[in-house]
């Protein structure tokens, strides 16, 4: 089966710093999203994209957030300025069709743990 | 507002019994629910969904679920639990106007030899 791919698998940085979490989408599909899920917490939406732009975004995906596809195959996740509450896994996920919200292939996470 | 409750942190159950992990929602419209697992530093996967149609959704790995609307629940469940279930398992819920998925806290399910 095709896969996300996410990397670092985990990254530590020091509070105040800037971030880039990469992933990969599978490759023919058109949308794509960020999640992070905090140690012991739910699954949390941050963003999702399409055709070059910001589809959706929840509460979390603050000014600090900004999400790009630099080129026909990554998708990125920077933290401009690290907090210690962001330290999180973060999930990429894509999906051929949101729509009908068909299944969401997930990647791996990065594990940012911010000191 | 829409919120997704999976009650039990933890379920517990041997090897070739049947198992059930619990989910409850509330959304305003129509719901479109999900199921996910995590796996040891794995990302999510997806097991199955109900967006319409048969009540009895059959998914991946031998788990199913059923969608009762007058209950607004989507309980998973597998006729005998293998060791290699055990996981963290989540349900997630959308209603059709609003793509953002919202999730349950999850469920860590341990099956026992």
């Amino acid at each position: 089966e095709p896969e996300v791919t996410q990397t670092p698998s985990h990254q530590v940085t020091q509070m105040g710093q800037e971030v880039i979490l990469r992933c990969v989408p599978i490759s023919n599909h058109l949308y794509f999203y960020w999640y992070r899920q905090i140690l012991g917490q739910k699954v949390e939406f941050l963003v999702s994209f399409y055709n070059n732009e910001i589809s959706e975004k929840s509460e979390i995906f603050d000014d600090q957030f900004s999400v790009e596809r630099p080129d026909g195959s990554n998708f990125t996740l920077k933290i401009r300025s690290t907090k210690l509450e962001d330290s999180a896994m973060y999930f990429c996920a894509s999906s051929a069709d949101r729509a009908t919200n068909e299944k969401l292939f997930f990647g791996s996470g990065t594990q940012l743990s911010v000191l | 507002a829409q919120s997704v409750a999976q009650p039990e942190d933890q379920v517990n159950v041997a090897e070739g019994n049947p198992l059930t992990v619990k989910c409850t929602y509330s959304v305003s419209g129509n719901p479109y629910l999900f199921w996910y697992v995590q796996y040891p530093n794995r990302g999510l996967q997806f097991l199955l969904k109900y967006i319409t149609g048969d009540n009895l959704v059959k998914g991946s790995y031998g788990f199913e679920a059923e969608f009762n609307k007058s209950q607004t629940s989507f309980h998973l469940k597998k006729p005998s639990a293998l060791v290699s279930d055990s996981a963290l398992y989540f349900c997630a819920v959308r209603d059709g106007s609003n793509y953002q998925l919202i999730w349950g806290a999850g469920t860590k399910l341990i099956i026992k030899p």
